[in-house]
């Protein structure tokens, strides 16, 4: 099975920082990467899909690259809204693991 | 607007079998993939597996195979998850989430379901 990493687990920034969440895979997955934000409590929604597709609503200071093994997340200016966790996903073969997680907090 | 509600929290003992309900709406159901996705108090995200609701085909991981059962209603719209021989470590909340269909990601959730497991 294909096996996600992803760092950091945890990240401290504050409103209006640029933050990068990564992950990589354990093998080539091409584009085959999705990203998804979670709140406490909620269900997670999906923000990239394909490594660098923006899911429709998401605004746009959501972005994703890479292609091979890795992968990068970044949120260019932090807005209070977007304190979270947030999982990568790899959908390039069964069974779909997610990454770790990273829990995004207020610094 | 699409939306999928799921069936309420249970609590059940250690070897006993859950079904857990996904009811659909605002699409067709038969158009996208649903999948299963579980997340035990305090961890990440695991796929268990998914329906294909035309066909009522299925892939199942690997770790729950044996274990595992979906199923689909395609009169009332619904998808069914049953996880059997329960343990402990089962404790979780369960999702059904739709399959956006240009890619395997999952557009749409449902609100999720607790599972208990404990003697």
């Amino acid at each position: 099975d294909i096996q996600m990493t992803q760092s950091p687990a945890s990240l401290s920034a504050s409103v209006g920082d640029r933050v990068t969440i990564t992950c990589r895979a354990s093998q080539s997955i091409r584009s085959s990467v999705n990203w998804y934000q979670q709140k406490p409590g909620n269900a997670p929604k999906l923000l990239i899909y394909a490594a660098t597709n923006l899911h429709r609503g998401v605004p746009s200071r959501f972005s994703g690259s890479g292609s091979g093994t890795d992968f990068t997340l970044t949120i260019s200016s932090l807005q209070p809204e977007d304190f979270a966790s947030y999982y990568c996903q790899q959908s390039y073969s069964t069974p779909y693991p997610f990454g770790q997680g990273t829990k995004l907090e207020i610094k | 607007q699409v939306q999928l509600v799921q069936s309420g929290a249970e609590v059940k003992k250690p070897g006993a079998s859950v079904i857990v309900s996904c009811k659909t709406s605002g699409y067709t159901f038969t158009g996208y993939y649903l999948h299963w996705v579980r997340q035990a108090p305090g961890h990440g995200l695991e796929w268990l597996g998914w329906i294909n609701p035309s066909s009522g085909s299925t892939i199942y991981a690997q770790n729950f195979e044996g274990r595992v059962t979906m199923t689909r209603d395609t009169s009332i719209s619904t998808a069914y998850m049953e996880l059997s021989s329960l343990r402990p470590d089962d404790t979780a909340v369960y999702f059904c989430a739709r399959d956006i269909k240009v890619t395997t990601s999952f557009d749409f959730w449902g609100q999720g379901t607790l599972i208990t497991v404990s003697s």
